[in-house]
């Protein structure tokens, strides 16, 4: 079964920090991969869908990049915001039409 | 677009009962799909429709849940008896025909509490 894992669980950071957030997968296999963010008892919104041809997708401060070879993904988030606050999920689609989720990076951006 | 509409968001119940989920998808996407999210186990796809047929039930935790999809904008994913273990938020999400580009939509989500 495919396995995504992301790191870190959580991150606190200063406003205006750029960050990264990490999605690792262990069949390259895939389709595509999107990214959701999480607000806390919301349900989850799609930032990014890279299909499994693409390099990368950009969306105002985000960015997500895909290395099927290696099996990664990276978001990247420019100039955060306190209203970046939120979980942020990883997600493979690896065969059919099913999505295997990674348990999410818990993002704070403080004042 | 009214989004994915789930009902009830928030239940609560003793174990034994028997809970029903509700789920609309958006109007025109082909493919439903049912995922439980707890902290230990983070997101589980449990259930996915396509064209109102179940295509792969395999995360269906045990007889005790059931899914059916009687028509293109109504779903219900049903436990019966609950157990306190249940206890989670259940997801329903939608998706529209073209499969390999497709985004998954999700809605605000039922939390259940077995109690």
């Amino acid at each position: 079964k495919q396995e995504v894992t992301q790191i870190p669980a959580a991150l606190s950071v200063p406003e205006g920090e750029n960050l990264v957030l990490n999605c690792s997968f262990t069949d390259s296999a895939i389709y595509n991969l999107q990214w959701f963010r999480q607000d806390p008892g919301k349900g989850l919104t799609s930032l990014l869908l890279i299909q499994s041809s693409q390099r990368e997708q950009t969306s105002g401060r985000l960015n997500a990049s895909l290395d099927k070879s290696s099996g990664r993904s990276t978001l990247y988030i420019a100039a955060s915001q306190p209203g970046d606050s939120a979980t942020y999920l990883c997600a493979v689609y690896y065969s059919g039409y099913a999505l295997n989720f990674g348990k999410g990076t818990s993002l704070l951006v403080t004042p | 677009d009214a989004g994915v509409i789930q009902s009830p968001r928030h239940e609560v119940t003793e174990m034994g009962q028997e809970v029903t989920l509700r789920c609309k998808p958006i109007s025109g996407h082909d493919y439903l799909f049912w995922y439980r999210q707890t902290m230990m186990r983070g997101l589980e796809l449990l259930i996915y429709f396509n064209n109102n047929v179940p295509i792969d039930d395999s995360g269906m935790p045990e007889d005790r849940f059931s899914a059916k999809m009687p028509n293109a904008s109504f779903s219900t994913l049903k436990i019966q008896p609950s157990e306190p273990r249940d206890s989670a938020v259940y997801f329903c999400a939608s998706s529209p025909r073209t499969r390999r580009a497709g985004e998954l939509f999700f809605g605000e989500g039922s939390r259940l509490t077995v109690l």
